[in-house]
């Protein structure tokens, strides 16, 4: 299957501090990529659809000044958590579709805010 | 309202304990809907799509059946290493989202 990499895997910032998570396609171009948010026990929250060149379509409720999502290439999507506070602190996930098929999926990042 | 529900919650099986878990769905056109496998700490693993009422498939000891309300992923024999949690996704004609259910937490007991 394809390969998405999603980097860091883990991460702890300070309150106030800005955290940028990185999600390639290593094997494949991807012009449409998703960012979900996971707490514990739950399900996947899709928070907004990256399309590569132009601006992502957020769910309702996602703040887009606080999340900032860039698509610059078919093979990576950049999340931004600016000015993050401990309620920010979650499982972010990345997927990317390969053509009409499947989503694959990146290994997530634990973010942690103190 | 596209909805996914997933059950049970959790289900703890013997090694060898065959057993069923359900993915009940409403979605306005479903265009397909998807079977993974999240281990602790990690992104999804893909298991199987699903595109119309009636269709099957089987990976290893796992096999996917669809009707036009639900989704059974049927696990035979089941072994330790096949516990995880087992989420359930649809997706709806004319979009490109995944609308997924809580999931199911399995356990596997030798």
């Amino acid at each position: 299957g394809a390969v998405v990499s999603q980097h860091p895997s883990w991460v702890i910032c300070k309150s106030g501090t800005s955290v940028k998570i990185e999600c390639r396609s290593l094997d494949f171009q991807a012009t449409t990529m998703f960012w979900y948010r996971q707490f514990p026990k739950q399900s996947l929250m899709l928070m907004a659809t990256s399309n590569e060149g132009s601006k992502a379509t957020y769910e309702q409720g996602v703040e887009k000044d606080k999340f900032l999502i860039n698509h610059a290439s078919l093979t990576l999507s950049t999340l931004t958590v600016t000015s993050a506070h401990p309620e920010d602190s979650s499982f972010y996930i990345c997927s990317a579709r390969k053509g009409n098929e499947k989503l694959f999926f990146g290994s997530g990042t634990q973010l942690s805010v103190l | 309202e596209d909805q996914v529900t997933q059950s049970p919650e959790a289900l703890r099986l013997q090694e060898g304990e065959s057993s069923s878990l359900n993915c009940s769905y409403t979605v306005s056109g479903l265009r397909g809907l998807f079977w993974y496998r999240q281990d602790p700490g990690k992104g999804p693993e893909f298991l199987f799509t699903l595109y119309s009422a009636g269709e099957e498939k089987e990976k290893e000891r796992l096999k996917a059946t669809l009707t036009k309300k639900e989704s059974f992923l049927h696990i035979t024999a089941p072994k330790p290493e096949d516990s995880a949690t087992y989420l359930c996704a649809v997706q709806a004609v004319n979009t490109d989202k995944l609308i997924f259910g809580t999931g199911t937490r399995l356990q596997v007991f030798p």
